[in-house]
């Protein structure tokens, strides 16, 4: 039992480069998100997705897009990669989208954009 | 508005003490989650533990507690008998029933365990 996977662990590109970064979690949850860490500021939610075929804009989407490809997987995409966007980002799942339900995370991806 | 806030950038303690990390929050929704994870030099967070709102008792969890004061809108941890793997950040986490896709997160305190 995995739990959340990320791949890949580290990645530099350059500004105006493309990447995908890829979750999947093996725990049979309805929720995915994605998140990014920035120095004193805690996790802040870029996107998620409720359910399988739902997505839905967080706190700082601009610049991303994702896809829920089925149950498991929700990608993260960079279209066009900027400094600013120079973080570690995070997959979580959890059960389902209610108060009590823990969010489980996945090891980070570390992105540095030069 | 800061919804978490952690009054505490960093904290200090000996091993084998108990520690208190500070979490105070904001919401006017009657249904929420409180959660503190742990995210040691290595980069992982590490779910620790969870009260909900409508519990009456306080959430332990091995040698971690969250003192739940509802009212005052404080759930703080403590860490008893601190052991040198404790040294990591700390965040608080809340999770309301009307925005349930949304965990925030507070800046975070750093722990640090001193032999």
């Amino acid at each position: 039992n995995a739990g959340v996977t990320q791949t890949p662990k580290f990645q530099v590109l350059k500004t105006g480069q493309s990447m995908t970064l890829q979750c999947a979690q093996d725990m049979n949850h309805n929720s995915m998100y994605w998140y990014r860490q920035d120095p004193g500021m805690g996790l802040r939610l870029i996107y998620y997705s409720a359910s399988e075929g739902t997505t839905d804009k967080g706190e700082v989407p601009n610049g991303y897009n994702v896809s829920r490809l089925n149950k498991r997987e929700f990608s993260l995409r960079l279209e066009s990669a900027a400094p600013s966007q120079t973080s570690v980002y995070f997959c979580a799942s959890s059960e389902g989208e209610a108060s009590q339900e823990t969010q489980y995370f996945g090891p980070g991806t570390r992105l540095l954009v030069l | 508005a800061q919804k978490i806030t952690q009054t505490q950038p960093g904290m200090f303690v000996q091993e084998k003490e108990a520690v208190t990390l500070d979490c105070t929050y904001d919401t006017s929704d009657p249904s929420y989650g409180l959660f503190w994870y742990k995210q040691p030099s290595s980069g992982e967070m590490i779910f620790l533990i969870y009260q909900g709102s409508y519990d009456q008792q306080n959430a332990t969890e091995g040698r971690y507690s969250l003192n739940f004061q509802k009212a005052r809108k404080s759930a703080n941890l403590v860490i008893s008998a601190s052991q040198l793997g404790d040294s990591a950040m700390y965040f608080c986490a809340m999770r309301e029933d009307n925005y349930g896709q949304n965990f925030v997160f507070g800046p975070g305190t750093r722990l640090s365990v001193l032999p």
